[in-house]
């Protein structure tokens, strides 16, 4: 069965330092990955997603993940954090299917602290 | 461009009482349809989905159902509110194909009191 795994549910990371948030998934098919980014009363965004090609994808806000196939993950980081990216992120798993229904992660609240 | 609507914003009901959330989505056609849950704390939960005008799939058996009476329109209903029907009910949908991401709405924040 097809699962997403989001280590730690809450990650404190200072102004400046490094981001970075785990994601691990199983699959027994080739899966698209994502991952969103959700601020408080709002609806989730997509901050970047992985079909084909390069593993290593870029987002937008500077946030990028790699693609790990022998690792099963897909791991989300941004060099430098900034006060504005504070919010709950979603990593999710896709696979071709005729419904497109996606398996969301439990989420990981990113903190971040002055 | 694609948008996505969803009304209202904020809804306070008493339990018992009827529900009905609207979804729209603008500037695409025969997309995939999605309900979800957020409760307190807690992840998203898949309610419904949809893959054409009259199909509805549920996930969870519960007393809320889903209909899609037009391509472009997906709608949450219950006969009657229960207490832990609260949370924050987000509209998603994807246009299928080769596009497996899904575009969410802003949400419908419901507080059964």
């Amino acid at each position: 069965a097809q699962s997403v795994t989001q280590l730690g549910s809450h990650v404190s990371v200072s102004e400046g330092a490094l981001v970075l948030l785990r994601c691990n998934y199983s699959s027994s098919v080739p899966p698209y990955l994502f991952w969103y980014v959700q601020y408080p009363n709002q609806g989730l965004q997509l901050l970047l997603k992985y079909t084909t090609g390069a593993t290593l994808v870029k987002g937008i806000n500077g946030f990028e993940a790699e693609f790990k196939k022998s690792e099963t993950s897909f791991h989300l980081t941004k060099p430098s954090a900034h006060m504005s990216d504070a919010a709950e992120y979603f990593c999710a798993v896709s696979f071709m299917n005729r419904d497109d229904k996606i398996i969301f992660g439990k989420g990981t609240r990113l903190h971040i602290l002055p | 461009s694609q948008t996505i609507h969803q009304w209202p914003a904020t809804l306070v009901q008493p339990v018992g009482s009827p529900l009905s959330l609207e979804c729209t989505v603008e500037g695409t056609s025969n997309p995939n349809l999605y309900w979800y849950r957020q409760a307190a704390g807690r992840g998203l939960q898949l309610l419904f989905y949809s893959v054409g005008i009259g199909q509805i799939s549920s996930e969870v058996p519960q007393n809320l159902s889903a209909s899609r009476p037009q391509d472009r329109q997906f709608i949450l209903s219950s006969k009657k509110l229960l207490l832990s029907d609260s949370g924050f009910y987000l509209c998603a949908w994807t246009p299928g194909g080769k596009s497996y991401e899904q575009y969410f709405g802003p949400g419908t924040r419901l507080t059964v009191t």
